[in-house]
């Protein structure tokens, strides 16, 4: 069955913290992403990436870096958390691109940065 | 760039009347259309995708016609359930896009 596992499911760290938010995926997607989702603003593409060692910048990348060390691991990394940086967290993979993409979503992080 | 708007929520309605979530989109490019919906505590889950012009998607009683010449998908139930009360979004994506475009969803919250 086709899966995106994300973990922690919920973090509190404080400002200046270093958090590290972790997403598998088991369906052989090439593409994943990271999105944050906020009451007004919707789903926003923060980093994602084609492959192992790719990194595409999406809409809301700063504060932001992220790694794909596998196929099947994609990791999002904030080294100096902010309190704008609260947010929920989803990762999503896809087999396609462009108009042949459909991402599956994990159930997302919850970030509270205090 | 690209852009979608829809609905602004939350949109409140009873059980057994009709559901009607407006989306609008703008590109310059090709694009293939998505809803997706949210249940609480999960991430978003696909509730179907158009890829041409001119044609209909649908799933659990849902459907939303892919209209070019209005740049529109709205989305459309007949008679919703309690357990319809999510958020919706609307979406694009097109061939040069490597990635979603999403709208700022729509809570829809039904009461029995």
């Amino acid at each position: 069955e086709a899966a995106v596992t994300q973990s922690p499911r919920n973090k509190v760290t404080v400002t200046g913290g270093n958090v590290t938010l972790s997403c598998r995926q088991t369906n052989s997607h090439n593409y994943m992403y990271w999105y944050r989702q906020d009451t007004g603003h919707g789903l926003r593409l923060i980093h994602y990436s084609y492959g192992a060692g790719n990194l595409q910048i999406g809409d809301v990348p700063d504060g932001y870096k992220a790694t794909r060390t596998t196929q099947e691991d994609f990791f999002l990394l904030l080294e100096l958390a902010s309190p704008s940086q609260t947010s929920l967290y989803f990762c999503a993979s896809s087999d396609g691109t462009g108009r042949n993409q459909a991402p599956l979503f994990g159930e997302g992080t919850r970030l509270s940065v205090l | 760039g690209d852009s979608v708007t829809q609905t602004e929520g939350p949109v409140t309605l009873s059980e057994g009347t009709s559901l009607t979530v407006n989306c609008s989109y703008e590109t310059k490019q090709y694009p293939t259309l998505f809803w997706y919906v949210q249940y609480p505590g999960e991430g978003p889950q696909l509730l179907f995708k158009v890829p041409k012009a001119n044609e209909k998607g649908s799933n659990r009683g849902f459907e939303a016609t892919y209209n070019k010449e209005a740049t529109s998908f709205h989305l459309q139930k007949a008679s919703v359930q309690e357990s319809d009360s999510a958020v919706y979004y609307c979406a694009l994506s097109t061939a040069s896009l490597g990635k979603l475009q999403f709208g700022t969803g729509t809570q829809v919250v039904v009461t029995p």
